[in-house]
């Protein structure tokens, strides 16, 4: 069974802090995501990786950074939180693109709250 | 103009019902499509992918249209379990970049 973890359901930070989402997946994935979620907006890609140490801008990438040392963990980092930064996390893995399993895995989401 | 844009609903419909979701997206090149579900509090999971000759999964029937570039998703005997979000999917020609759409609410009431 796919497991998509992530480090925290709950997150409180104050502006100004740097902030560190972790990422683990167990299905040995090549392709890693970081999305946010708000309302009426929907998922919107922050950051992509298809291989270790690689990564690839999404649309929303002011902000944030992201760390793959290790193919099964993909991390986020928001330098310098700010307000406008509080929303929903959601990590997804999944196989290359064209395979026959290929679907995206969601972790069950970090609710990060910036203060 | 939003990349990928769905009826935000909510749609409210009894249960047995058949209601369909339209979504269109603005890349002509675009690749791959899909119909994701989200639960309330819950991650998204998908439902099912969507193929030009179109296709079905038990009660639901996934319908694309390149030249209009639109997709549907089609829901028959609408059960109470199936009240939750749907979102529709496209991916870009490398297939990495997704764009989700907002989403489309239901709620079946018995």
């Amino acid at each position: 069974d796919v497991k998509v973890t992530q480090s925290s359901r709950y997150l409180v930070k104050r502006t100004g802090e740097k902030v560190f989402l972790e990422c683990v997946q167990d299905m040995d994935h090549e392709n890693m995501f970081w999305y946010r979620q708000d309302p009426g907006l929907g998922l919107r890609l922050i950051y992509f990786s298809y291989d270790v140490k690689m990564k690839e801008k999404g649309d929303i990438p002011e902000g944030y950074s992201v760390s793959r040392e290790k193919k099964e963990r993909f991390s986020l980092i928001l330098e310098s939180a700010s307000t406008n930064q509080t929303s929903m996390y959601l990590c997804a893995s999944s196989s290359p693109p064209g395979t026959a399993t290929w679907e995206q895995y969601f972790g069950p989401g970090t609710r990060l709250t910036v203060t | 103009r939003k990349e990928v844009e769905q009826d935000p609903g909510p749609f409210n419909v009894p249960e047995g019902a058949t209601v369909a979701f339209n979504c269109t997206y603005s890349n002509s090149a675009s690749q791959s499509f899909f119909w994701y579900r989200q639960d309330c509090r819950k991650e998204p999971k998908l439902l099912m992918s969507v193929y030009s000759s179109g296709n079905e999964d038990g009660r639901f029937t996934a319908q694309l249209n390149r030249a209009s570039q639109y997709i549907s998703l089609l829901i028959r005997d609408s059960k109470l379990s199936d009240s939750a979000t749907y979102l529709c999917v496209v991916t870009d020609t490398g297939g990495f970049k997704t764009i989700f759409g907002a989403g489309t609410r239901l709620f079946v009431k018995a």
